[in-house]
């Protein structure tokens, strides 16, 4: 079984000032590891992802993420927030093993962005 | 072109009713989720469907019954309503049943009064 914990529910930042949203997993297995982006009332966007390879991610908008092992992390960061990145943030991890294809989600982190 | 659209976008239902979602997606993907998110937005997996065939159900109340008639649909109908049920809905989709990017639906908030 796998379990995912987002260690922070609010991270309030000013504009242009540097973010990290932490997550920490639990898994027995091997996993896949997300960021899900989730706007007021729309559906999650996926941010970016690790499958394999290089363990540092990147996305179009500035964002990236870290696949630590060891640590059994993969926290999100990036250097300059906007106004625009206010949402909410989810943590979310799939087992290679073919279980279905579910994601297991963490609790979520409300950034919020201020002028 | 929406990838996962789902209908209705929202639903205010009384206790005891039935109701459906309906999902679509035109991805061309084989499996296909219902996820719900509750009122802490917390989201939980409910379905996992491939190839039209179930492959997860997560001790989800009978109440709820999924059903995809083809592989670019799968709908969810809820029997009795209860106010527990309050809650958003998303449907998702992904290629193979190694889930290595899914793409969800914009959710239908279901408010059951």
């Amino acid at each position: 079984a796998q379990s995912v914990t987002q260690l922070d529910s609010q991270v309030p930042v000013f504009e242009e000032a540097p973010v990290e949203l932490r997550c920490n997993y639990s898994s027995s297995v091997s996993v896949y590891l997300f960021w899900y982006v989730q706007y007021p009332n729309q559906g999650l966007q996926l941010l970016l992802k690790y499958l394999s390879g290089s363990t540092l991610v990147e996305s179009i908008n500035g964002f990236e993420a870290e696949f630590n092992k060891s640590q059994t992390s993969f926290h999100l960061r990036k250097p300059s927030v906007h106004i625009s990145d206010t949402a909410e943030y989810f943590c979310a991890v799939s087992d290679r093993g073919n279980q279905g294809g579910k994601l297991i989600f963490g609790q979520g982190t409300e950034l919020s962005v201020k002028p | 072109d929406t990838a996962v659209s789902q209908t209705p976008k929202y639903l205010v239902t009384q206790m005891g009713n039935d109701k459906s979602i309906k999902c679509e997606q035109n991805l061309g993907h084989d499996t296909m989720y219902w996820y719900k998110q509750d009122s802490k937005k917390f989201l939980k997996i409910m379905f996992s469907y491939n190839n039209k065939e179930l492959i997860i159900n997560e001790t989800v109340p009978n109440r709820f019954s999924p059903k995809s008639p083809d592989k670019a649909h799968l709908n969810l109908h809820i029997n009795s309503l209860e106010l527990g049920d309050s809650a958003v809905y998303f449907c998702a989709s992904s290629q193979g049943s190694k889930n290595t990017e899914a793409f969800f639906g914009q959710g239908t908030r279901l408010t059951v009064v």
